[in-house]
């Protein structure tokens, strides 16, 4: 089945700096990879979602590039703002069927002002 | 609209007793799914139900777990004889029927704590 496997598992960042954040897949059929945002005692959120198709997509400061040959992709945060710092997952999963996503293990980011 | 809810929000039981979570879905959503999410660690799928149907159980544990989701009513995720390892955020998500989008929107979660 498909593994997931996310670094760093914490980042710390200056306010102002760029974070990135980088997950690797096993299954080379998975074609959908979301990104969840999770404060603490909160729910995921998706903030950003890419599909096999296309290699990169932006909003605003943020950025999730895909290279399905090596079967990894990134999140990136320009500009970094304290209300960034929160638990972030990636995940993947398969177009067809259920919306089974196998998530990363998350990354604790960090924003020092 | 109101977003997939779930209650209750936090929930605890003694080990041994049952706890039964509900999650009614988006408006116009006729998907559920069930994912667990362990203190420190990522979300683990764990069910995807359809209306009166189990689609994939694939991430369920064999005993004590179940799942259900009625013609009418929210759907349920039944926990019985609960243990200290059951303690967990439990989050369920929605999509609507024929979806091939794959967005799926988390509900706020129950947390259940077992002593």
């Amino acid at each position: 089945g498909e593994n997931v496997e996310q670094h760093p598992s914490t980042l710390s960042v200056q306010e102002g700096d760029s974070a990135v954040i980088k997950c690797t897949y096993s299954d080379s059929a998975s074609n959908y990879f979301p990104w969840y945002k999770q404060e603490l005692g909160k729910r995921p959120q998706l903030i950003i979602d890419i599909r096999s198709n296309v290699g990169e997509k932006k909003d605003q400061r943020i950025a999730v590039t895909l290279n399905k040959t090596a079967k990894h992709f990134s999140l990136h945060i320009t500009e970094t703002q304290p209300e960034d710092s929160a638990v972030y997952f990636c995940a993947a999963s398969k177009a067809q069927g259920a919306q089974k996503l196998v998530f990363g293990q998350g990354t604790r980011l960090t924003i020092n002002p | 609209n109101a977003g997939v809810m779930q209650n209750p929000r936090h929930l605890v039981r003694r080990r041994g007793q049952e706890a039964r979570l509900r999650c009614s879905p988006m408006k116009g959503h006729s998907h559920v799914y069930w994912y667990r999410q362990l203190p420190e660690e990522g979300l683990k799928f764990m069910v995807y139900l359809q209306k009166e149907n189990i689609i994939d159980e694939s991430g369920m544990p064999k005993e004590r777990f179940s799942a259900e989701f009625p013609k009418e009513g929210p759907s349920i995720l039944r926990i019985q004889q609960v243990v200290r390892g059951d303690s967990a955020a439990y989050f369920c998500a929605s999509s609507p029927a024929g979806s091939i989008r794959n967005t799926i929107y988390f509900g706020e979660g129950s947390w259940l704590t077992v002593v």
